[in-house]
């Protein structure tokens, strides 16, 4: 079962406008982290955002995260084509010192056209 | 340097065969996790190793799927006797264990397996 819920499952827009994925989760957790996966490869970690933590940035990407609504979102800003992909949230709610395995959503399916 | 990497990147299986994955980590990763992604789907939670010691591993979906890491470097994912609901890609991830500090996991390119 997957805990984390994103929104919206598909986006498209133009090369330069900027694009919004949000995650919702169930559970309290000790950070939460975003991917992107290209058609046909394996995730590539883009930003760890802590519990404690309520924005981060790093690039063009920005993430916020409201630990009282258990949600998040990443915004990308200036799209580029090579941002196409589909973008993933995943949670670390597991004990501290024991594994920390990772509760992915469902994705979001970025389509940059230019 | 060298990523993860995961082998074979795709395999094709008649349905009660056996198949084994394997994953290399990065070198000095002490933590590897398995996951597994239907199509269309976020990756699920298999199993997880520190050194050669399996944690956890309350994802494996049946007693057909066993992991090991023997020497507490190289994985292998196995599945007996492959059904159709098994076909899916498998991602291997390690991270560094650090003290009180929680990291982010490094993928591999996973390995596609169909069966038939």
């Amino acid at each position: 079962s997957q805990q984390g819920e994103e929104d919206p499952q598909a986006l498209s827009i133009q090369e330069g406008e900027n694009a919004t994925m949000n995650c919702s989760y169930k559970t309290s957790i000790n950070n939460l982290q975003w991917y992107r996966q290209n058609s046909g490869r394996g995730l590539v970690h883009l930003i760890l955002i802590r519990s404690n933590e309520r924005e981060k940035h790093s690039g063009r990407l920005r993430v916020t995260l409201d630990t009282s609504k258990k949600s998040s979102s990443l915004l990308i800003t200036a799209s580029r084509a090579a941002d196409t992909a589909s973008y993933f949230c995943a949670t670390d709610a597991g004990r501290f010192g024991g594994a920390q395995k990772l509760v992915f959503g469902q994705g979001t399916r970025l389509t940059i056209n230019p | 340097g060298a990523g993860v990497s995961q082998s074979p990147r795709y395999k094709v299986a008649k349905r009660g065969q056996d198949v084994a994955l394997r994953c290399d980590p990065i070198s000095g990763h002490v933590s590897l996790f398995w996951y597994q992604q239907a199509l269309g789907q976020g990756p699920e939670f298999l199993t997880y190793f520190q050194n050669e010691a399996q944690l956890d591993k309350s994802g494996l979906p049946s007693d057909r799927f066993f992991a090991e890491r023997p020497e507490g470097s190289v994985s292998t994912l196995k599945i007996q006797r492959t059904q159709q609901e098994d076909s899916a890609v498998y991602l291997c991830a390690s991270s560094l264990l650090r003290q009180g500090s929680r990291n982010e996991q490094f993928f591999g390119p996973g390995t596609r397996l169909t069966v038939l």
